[in-house]
């Protein structure tokens, strides 16, 4: 069974550029979710997916940051304008459903932002 | 969401069993506990959960104390490869990662 996958793996920009991560969940998955882990600490979900509609965005700073799940499967995670404090590992996860599921995740994209 | 205590870290050796414990005092009654762990470089692992009974799989066990407050994870014979960072989180399903215990095997 494929894992969860995500592009690209390394990604280095400067301050106020843009940038988009794509992930790719295992087949069948109805859940997704984006996860921000900052060296040191653990990953906070930023957004949960079900289907292709939100369920929670509540630590997504939608002032910069945008994601979406067109047609159910695939998600893409935007920053725009990207800022220092955006550097870090920016995490995928799916599961079949919603709740007590386990996650699976992908291997993320690291983020360094100059 | 439920406060957790865990060890900052925990050392073991090579093929000796290893009780990573977790406090979650203020857990609801709709909680379960999971487990997930972290190894260096990769994303966050699930290694297992449960609600009320003690669970066992190919990866570990989990005990879970009878008024829920506290649950301990069990690895029967640790290797060199379950060094990681591991995280206890009481939850329905939404995952609130906190900073987990550093898990050190010796060889």
């Amino acid at each position: 069974e494929a894992g969860v996958a995500q592009s690209p793996r390394y990604k280095i920009i400067e301050k106020r550029q843009s940038v988009a991560f794509w992930c790719n969940p295992i087949s069948g998955h109805a859940t997704l979710y984006w996860y921000q882990q900052i060296l040191g600490q653990g990953p906070k979900l930023l957004i949960q997916f079900q289907n292709n509609g939100v369920v929670d965005d509540s630590q997504l700073p939608k002032d910069r940051f945008s994601a979406e799940r067109l047609k159910g499967v695939d998600s893409t995670l935007k920053i725009q304008p990207a800022k220092l404090e955006d550097s870090a590992v920016y995490l995928c996860a799916s599961s079949l459903e919603a709740g007590p599921y386990e996650q699976y995740f992908g291997p993320g994209t690291r983020l360094t932002v100059t | 969401d439920a406060k957790t205590t865990q060890p900052n870290s925990m050392e073991s050796n090579e093929e000796e069993p290893v009780h990573l414990p977790c406090n979650h005092s203020t857990i609801s009654g709709t909680d379960y506990i999971h487990w997930y762990r972290q190894l260096p470089s990769q994303g966050p692992e699930y290694v297992i959960h449960g609600l009320t009974s003690n669970v066992n799989n190919r990866m570990a066990s989990l005990a879970i104390a009878e008024d829920r407050k506290s649950s301990t994870l069990i690895l029967h014979r640790a290797t060199l490869r379950d060094a990681a960072v591991y995280y206890c989180i009481p939850s329905y399903g939404k995952l609130t990662f906190g900073q987990g215990t550093i898990l050190t095997v010796h060889p």
